[in-house]
C-alpha cells in the first residue's frame, strides 16, 4: 500500500493522559499536513510541514498539541493532558512539491479516531 | 461566519436523478477550489478541482462563480455508489485546505 498510513487507527484514553499519533506520508512527498475532524464538521487544518520544517500552525493547535517531523519523513502529533473536547478524528495528508500550492492535491490517510473519556 | 458554507442536507434522491450542491465562500482572495468526497468513517478523497471555466468529469460537473463567490457540483444519473458526504474546499494563500461541513447525499434504489 503506497498511500498515507496512520497509527493507531483508534485510541481510547482517559482525560489527562498524553497520546501520540504517527503519520507516514506517501513516499517522497515532502509536504505533510495534520487536520482534525469532529462529528458533523469538515476537517480543520492544524499544521503543515515542508520536509522537517513546521511552516504553518493553526490557532487550533493549543500549547497542549505538538507536532514533529524530525527527518522529513514520518510525523508525530502529541496531545498532552487530553481533554474530552480533544475527541475527534485526526487526519494526516501529504502532497509532493512538483506542483504549486494552488495546484497540489493533498492525499489523506485513514485517520486516527481519538476518544477521551 | 464560517469561511465555507454548505447546505448539510441530507439530499435523498432516487437512482438516475440529477442533483446539485452549492457552496459559498467568504474570502474573495481565495485561489483554489475543490470538491472532496468522504464516505462514512473514511478519509476525504479528491473528487475534482474546480476551475473558473467550469469542468466536467464523467457524470460530475463543477462550476465556479468568482463574482458571487459560489461553487457548484452537479451529479447526473446518480448511482447508489454516489452516496457519501461531499465537501466543498477552498484554499486561500498558504497550504491549508478550508473545508465546508459537507453535504450528505443518499441515493436510493
Amino acid at each position: 500500500d503506497t498511500g498515507v498510513s496512520q497509527n493507531p487507527r483508534h485510541k481510547i484514553t482517559k482525560r489527562g493522559q498524553n497520546v501520540t499519533f504517527r503519520c507516514d506520508p506517501i513516499s517522497e512527498h515532502n509536504r505533510l499536513y495534520w487536520y482534525r475532524q469532529t462529528l458533523g464538521q469538515g476537517p480543520e487544518f492544524l499544521t503543515y510541514f515542508q520536509n522537517e520544517a513546521q511552516l504553518e500552525k493553526s490557532r487550533l493547535l493549543s500549547d497542549r498539541f505538538s507536532a514533529e517531523r524530525p527527518k522529513g519523513s514520518f510525523s508525530t502529533l502529541e496531545i498532552q493532558r487530553t481533554e474530552q473536547g480533544d475527541s475527534a478524528m485526526y487526519l494526516c495528508a501529504s502532497s509532493d512539491n512538483f506542483r504549486t500550492e494552488y495546484q497540489e492535491t493533498q492525499y489523506f490517510g485513514p485517520g486516527t479516531r481519538l476518544l477521551v473519556l | 461566519r464560517k469561511e465555507v458554507e454548505q447546505d448539510p442536507g441530507p439530499f435523498n434522491v432516487p437512482e438516475g436523478a440529477t442533483v446539485a450542491f452549492n457552496c459559498t465562500y467568504s474570502n474573495s482572495a481565495s485561489q483554489s477550489f475543490f470538491w472532496y468526497r468522504q464516505d462514512c468513517r473514511k478519509e476525504p478523497k479528491l473528487l475534482m478541482s474546480v476551475y473558473s471555466s467550469g469542468n466536467e468529469d464523467g457524470r460530475f460537473t463543477a462550476q465556479l462563480n468568482r463574482a458571487s463567490q459560489y461553487i457548484s457540483l452537479l451529479i447526473r444519473d446518480s448511482k447508489l455508489s454516489d452516496s457519501a458526504t461531499y465537501l466543498c474546499v477552498v484554499k486561500n494563500t498558504g497550504y491549508a485546505l478550508n473545508f465546508g461541513k459537507g453535504t450528505s447525499l443518499l441515493v436510493t434504489p
